[in-house]
């Protein structure tokens, strides 16, 4: 069973501060997807990465892809009170294979 | 087109009830797939279509639960006999063929068993 760890768990942090979050597997993904999620909603993609090293960007959310495909990372530059939400990475691990697989998510809270 | 539809957007039923729910995907879109999220989770996979075919389903999806999509078309997620364990929200997903492209979600059913 292929597993997905998010970090840190919870992070609440003031506007304007800078903050990264972490998605981490023991296995290769053949691609990943960051996702945001507010309460009573699903969850809306916000990018895809499938070659190692790929370094994507998004206004001020900057998504990097580790060399191995292992690990991502997502850096939010002077984080506002509207990036507030539930930030998830899911990933497939076999090119073709359906059924992502998700991990529990980083709950964010930008303060005003 | 807007997106995924959901119908219920909530559900409260009492146990050993049974609930339907139905997913209308984006039109273009040849493959669904269903996802139970409880709180502090991230999503579960349940299922998932290719057209009218059912091709995967995980453990998870119990024989109380049933998915259906005869035309290719809308979706059904059936639970039979609902315990209060069944509580979530219940995800419906699309997308191309090509799963890399990323999902489409819907709102999502919240499913309340009392």
């Amino acid at each position: 069973t292929q597993l997905l760890e998010q970090s840190p768990q919870f992070l609440s942090i003031q506007e304007g501060e800078n903050l990264t979050v972490y998605c981490n597997s023991s296995s290769v993904f053949s691609s990943l997807q960051w996702y945001r999620q507010e309460p009573g909603e699903g969850p809306v993609l916000l990018v895809t990465v499938v070659t190692g090293g790929e370094v994507k960007k998004l206004k001020r959310l900057t998504f990097q892809f580790g060399d191995a495909r292992k690990d991502s990372s997502l850096h939010i530059t002077a984080a506002q009170p509207g990036d507030t939400g539930l930030y998830l990475c899911a990933g497939t691990f076999v090119r073709g294979a359906d059924g992502l697989t998700f991990g529990k998510g980083t709950h964010l809270i930008i303060q005003p | 087109d807007t997106g995924v539809s959901q119908d219920p957007r909530h559900k409260i039923t009492k146990r050993g009830q049974n609930v339907t729910f139905r997913c209308d995907p984006i039109s273009e879109h040849n493959r669904l797939y269903w996802y139970r999220q409880t709180l502090g989770q991230g999503p579960e996979f349940l299922t998932y279509f290719q057209n009218e075919a059912q091709l995967e389903k995980s453990r998870l999806l119990s024989d109380r639960f049933s998915a259906e999509r005869p035309k290719g078309s809308f979706s059904t997620l059936e639970i039979q006999r609902t315990e209060q364990g069944d509580s979530a929200m219940y995800l419906c997903a699309s997308s191309r063929m090509v799963s890399q492209g990323g999902y489409t979600f819907g709102s999502g059913t919240r499913l309340t068993v009392v």
